[in-house]
């Protein structure tokens, strides 16, 4: 079975363009989980949705960080304009009912 | 005070050795418990999930709960240097379904 599948692997661009990154969940789940990870505060999750639904936008550190779920199987995240404080590794995972999530690859984000 | 605390270690042992991961959480709420172990450069990979108290094994792994004392461990035995990785202990709430994810343990096994 295919699991999560993210895109692009690695995204290096500059300060103030426009960064977005793509998420494909393990079909048939029904929550997809964005998170970001950095040596300075670890794995934390940025949004989650259930049946294409954002629930918690909590962790969005700011209005320049919007996410998206058009469909069961795809979502997108999407920093515009960036900055080089967002440099991070982005991993999106997905989950059904009490189960765990599973991870994707991640998408190394450099922003020079 | 942090949801989840782990050591960050290093945790050091020898190959052939038990290794003992722990992590403290605190949320009494808490329900449903993961430990996921990542390589460097690499994605969060599940490795247990424990719901009850007690004992769980799956082959060289245990996992351990105490609720009462807001306790889990992960327990690897024959500790081989393929283990070593950085350990994240996970944790999720009644009626939500985010994970809370600890600082992780770094775990280095010498041959």
């Amino acid at each position: 079975d295919a699991g999560v599948i993210q895109s692009p692997r690695h995204e290096v661009t500059e300060m103030g363009q426009e960064v977005t990154l793509r998420c494909k969940p393990i079909s048939g789940h029904d929550y997809l989980f964005w998170y970001r990870q950095t040596m300075m505060r670890g794995l934390e999750l940025l949004i989650y949705f259930n049946n294409n639904v954002p629930i918690d936008d909590s962790g969005m550190p700011e209005d320049r960080f919007s996410a998206k779920m058009p469909n069961a199987s795809f979502s997108t995240l999407k920093i515009q304009p960036s900055e080089p404080r967002d440099s991070a590794v982005y991993f999106c995972a997905s989950s059904t009912g009490n189960q765990p999530q599973h991870f994707g690859d991640g998408t190394r984000l450099s922003i020079l | 005070q942090k949801e989840v605390e782990q050591n960050s270690g290093p945790l050091s042992v020898p190959e052939g050795a038990i290794a003992s991961l722990n992590c403290t959480y605190s949320d009494r709420g808490s329900q449903s418990f993961f430990w996921y172990r990542q390589y460097s450069g690499k994605s969060p990979e599940l490795i247990m999930s424990i719901y009850s108290n007690g004992d769980k094994e799956d082959g060289r792994f245990t996992a351990q709960l105490n609720k009462a004392s807001q306790y889990v461990s992960l327990l690897i035995r024959d500790s081989q240097p393929s283990d070593s990785a950085t350990y994240l202990c996970a944790v999720r709430g009644t009626g939500f379904q985010k994970l809370v994810f600890g600082t992780g343990t770094r775990l280095l096994v010498s041959p």
